[in-house]
Order: structure tokens, then sequence, then C-alpha cells
């Protein structure tokens, strides 16, 4: 049962570009939400959070985006760079139980 | 200065055998957890472990064994290893317990085939 998904495998985009990574999640219960980054051969790295609370958290070339009533949150990088290369990964937790379930990941591969 | 590090970083065995995978953090967290990230690339909550304390066990097999002989450290025993077992398997760890919204730091995994 897959809870949290991202549904892209990949996405590429040009240098400079804005980069829009999306998940979607189907348990209403989940209240806090998370991106990891992650490269080849490395364990994921934190990138950003959300709490349901708000609808938009921002921390530098990242922006995260929250749509509870849709179940869907996206983050938004811009402008990209080459090395926002990898793979990112969305995760969502609970306020019963803090686990994190995590999505597939998206593969973001930034051209020059 | 390595702040999860994980041994070994690959791990080649045949059907049957034990291994074992061991997780150190220097972080002076509380809180160290396992994952496997399967085939299809999810990584999915395997054991967690507050101050040598298990607090998370989700659905394993008895075969995985954990074994946190301090805070510091989160070591994986597989008995009877199977090829189901296959995978890339990562340590991670939180500065509180596990009923905590703390970031996780994740060490650089292990990739295991079983043959």
């Amino acid at each position: 049962d897959q809870q949290v998904k991202q549904n892209s495998p990949s996405l590429s985009v040009q240098e400079g570009r804005i980069s829009i990574l999306n998940c979607d999640y189907t348990n209403s219960m989940f209240d806090y939400f998370l991106w990891y980054k992650k490269y080849p051969a490395e364990g994921p790295t934190f990138l950003i959070s959300i709490s349901s609370i708000k609808d938009k958290n921002e921390d530098g070339r990242f922006t995260v985006f929250l749509n509870k009533s849709a179940k869907h949150l996206s983050l938004h990088i811009v402008p990209s760079q080459p090395g926002d290369s990898a793979v990112y990964f969305c995760a969502a937790s609970k306020d019963s139980n803090y686990q994190l379930i995590w999505g597939a990941g998206t593969k973001l591969i930034i051209k020059p | 200065d390595t702040a999860v590090s994980q041994t070994p970083k690959y791990l080649v065995t045949q059907m049957g055998n034990d291994k074992s995978i061991k997780c150190e953090q220097n972080l002076g967290h509380d809180t160290m957890y396992w994952y496997k990230q399967d085939s299809k690339k999810f990584l999915k909550i395997m054991f967690s472990y507050n101050n040598k304390e298990l607090i998370i066990n989700e659905t394993v097999p008895n075969r995985f064994s954990p074994k946190s002989p301090d805070k510091a450290h989160l070591n994986l025993h597989i008995n009877s290893l199977e090829l189901g077992d296959s995978a890339v398997y990562f340590c991670a760890s939180s500065p509180d317990g596990p009923n905590s919204r703390n970031e996780q730091f994740f060490g650089p995994g292990t990739r295991l085939t079983v043959l």
C-alpha cells in the first residue's frame, strides 16, 4: 500500500530554470512532510520540511508547497544548478507515529 | 569526519550464510534506525533504537536481529540469508527519540547481494 507517491521517476531541467518535483499522499493523517536529497553511493540528506499548519516553507533556492485538500506537495528549486542533480525523496509522518513513510524518489537531472 | 558510517559498503554472500552490518554515529544522537531500500527504491524502516532500547520493530523476519552495544552503535545481524534479502541497507540517526520531528542523518548504505 503506497501511501506516498512520486509519480515521476525522473525529470530533466535546464540549468538556471525552475525544477518542480511532485509528491502525492493518500493518508489524511499525515501532518509533517520532508524532502531528502540523495547522491549516488551516499545516504539521503535532509533538505527541507513543512508542517501541515503551513502551506509554504522556503529555504534559499528551495521552497516546499503543501496543498492539503489535494494531498499534494511540491518542491521548487530555483534557479536549478548542476549540483542539484540527484534523487529527491518525499517522506511523510503522522502525529500518532513519527515514523517516516517514503516515496520512491524522483531523479532530477540538470542539463548545462 | 563521517557522521554516520556503515561497514561494509558492499557485501556479496551465498544463500544460507549469516552476516552482519555495522553502524556507528559520532553525532551524539539518541536514536538510531535501520532502513531497507528495496528494488522499487522505497525506503522502509526496519528497526529503531533509542538509547540502546528497541523502540520500533516493523514486520521484519526474525532472521534479522539488531544489536546496540551502546548508543553510538547499531549493528544488524542477518541469519540464513535469502535471495530476497538483497537490497541496500541504510543506517540513520536522529538527535531525539523516534517521537521527534528532527531530521535523520543517514549513512552511505550497504549493498547486500545474496547469490
